[in-house]
């Protein structure tokens, strides 16, 4: 079983909808979460931390944790094509020494 | 200069070379690593440095050997690779105090091995 898990995708929303992406992880151990952006050729960028149960919201963006189900989600209103990117989960767990957990992905491609 | 620095963007080299990359962090934190990213496939942890002593080495091969000489700057020492050691390589830092360790990454390495 992947410690991280989400939907490659692609991952395919009109521009000015909401898309949603999913996360799910393994180790009921794991306390902080992370959702970065990469762009082709790029880096990943953070873009949201969570560590409480619940909804956070920055911006467009709104990162959503719910332990018991050991599920985490991103939802990104009003996309723009300049969203267009791969979006990373992470998860860190202190019985792992903090290391962070990374999933593999999910595409996102915003259609104008 | 800000942030996590890699140096160089693009390497070419043969299997019997000798190359090294290096990273440097301008955020003043505590903690560097070394992250393999090949095409489709999770970001893999391969060295962890924290305070400077290593404290994770996750079964790289021996051809990939790091060297953290301070808490600001972190290399990765290459040799006799393989093909399949073609991939882009990042570094990252964080400070490791609590829950505030996010990871901040470096703009990566794209490393072909012919």
């Amino acid at each position: 079983q992947k410690e991280v898990e989400q939907n490659s995708g692609p991952l395919s929303v009109p521009e000015g909808a909401i898309a949603s992406l999913n996360c799910t992880y393994s180790d009921r151990g794991s306390q902080s979460f992370f959702w970065y952006r990469q762009y082709s050729g790029k880096s990943p960028e953070l873009i949201m931390s969570i560590y409480s149960n619940g909804d956070k919201e920055d911006g467009r963006f709104t990162a959503q944790l719910n332990k018991a189900s050991q599920y985490v989600s991103l939802l990104i209103r009003d996309s723009q094509p300049s969203d267009s990117a791969t979006y990373l989960c992470a998860a860190t767990s202190y019985n792992q020494g903090g290391k962070l957990i990374f999933g593999q992905g999910t595409e996102l491609s915003v259609k104008p | 200069e800000t942030g996590v620095t890699q140096t160089p963007r693009h390497l070419v080299m043969g299997m019997t070379n000798k190359k090294s990359l290096k990273c440097e962090q301008h955020l003043g934190h505590n903690a560097m690593y070394w992250y393999k990213q090949s095409a489709k496939k999770p970001l893999e942890l391969m060295f962890v440095y924290s305070l400077e002593e290593r404290v994770e080495n996750n079964s790289v091969p021996s051809r990939f050997s790091p060297e953290c000489p301070n808490s600001s700057h972190l290399f990765l020492h290459l040799h006799t690779l393989q093909p399949e050691d073609s991939a882009l390589y990042l570094c990252a830092s964080s400070q490791t105090s609590g829950r505030t360790d996010t990871q901040y990454f470096g703009p990566g390495t794209r490393l072909t091995v012919l």
